[in-house]
């Protein structure tokens, strides 16, 4: 099955760290671009971060620069979001994403189910 | 404030069609990007619905039709069922921002 499952989330500390994983099956996974988006409690959807397949290409949102990196191992057909610094602000669910299309035209075809990160003291 | 703008809230009747609007600049839209339609049931993940504009993933019903103009691109869902009762985004890729981006999402209700 063709799939995507987050984990790593939980409860941290205003100006605490975080490590998010997202374990891919069923497809290729070193031959797509890959994605974490977030959604604050009853907000919209806001993209974070990309990573390119051979993570030679890698951005990030004005919000978590600086203090979130992403990273994959193909190896281990996984995805990582380390998040340092992290503010009350940075409370959302977190998804892992399949990016598809092409450069200026991306798109997310696959999502994972998410992981809830809440920063409250 | 989100980059593409949205209805916050549409309804519609079953059986009925109801369309979504998603406005954007000459950064995005305007400027030759696609679009591209996600369906978010409750308290789930979102689901890609539309995707280049127009074109629709397999497996999703011909009821839902994408179309975009100029700055602006619309989500029509026709034939309304109740289980179209979701959250809508649209979302592009903006040229000055140089990242992708979310309109606010609408909800769609189904009296």
């Amino acid at each position: 099955e063709v799939q995507l499952v987050e984990s790593g989330g939980g409860l941290v500390k205003p100006g605490g760290s975080l490590r998010l994983s997202c374990a891919a099956s069923g497809f290729t996974f070193s031959s797509y671009s890959m994605n974490w988006v977030r959604q604050a409690p009853g907000k919209g959807l806001e993209w974070v971060s990309s990573i390119s397949s051979s993570s030679s290409y890698i951005y990030y949102a004005d919000s978590v620069k600086g203090r979130f990196t992403i990273s994959r191992d193909n190896a281990k057909n996984s995805l990582y979001l380390q998040m340092n610094s992290l503010r009350a602000e940075d409370t959302a669910v977190y998804y892992c994403a399949r990016y598809s299309g092409y450069v200026g035209n991306w798109y997310f075809d696959l999502w994972g189910r998410g992981t809830l990160v809440t920063v409250s003291s | 404030q989100s980059v593409l703008t949205q209805p916050p809230s549409v309804s519609g009747a079953p059986g009925q069609r109801v369309t979504i609007s998603c406005t954007g600049s000459s950064s995005n839209i305007g400027a030759g990007y696609d679009v591209h339609w996600y369906q978010q049931l409750p308290g789930t993940a979102p689901k890609l619905l539309i995707y280049g504009n127009s074109n629709r993933p397999s497996g999703v019903p011909d009821r839902f039709s994408g179309s975009k103009s100029g700055t602006s691109a619309s989500l029509a869902i026709s034939g309304l069922q109740a289980e179209d009762e979701a959250d809508y985004y649209c979302q592009s890729y903006d040229s000055s921002l140089m990242g992708v981006v979310f309109g606010g999402g609408t909800k769609l209700t189904v009296l």
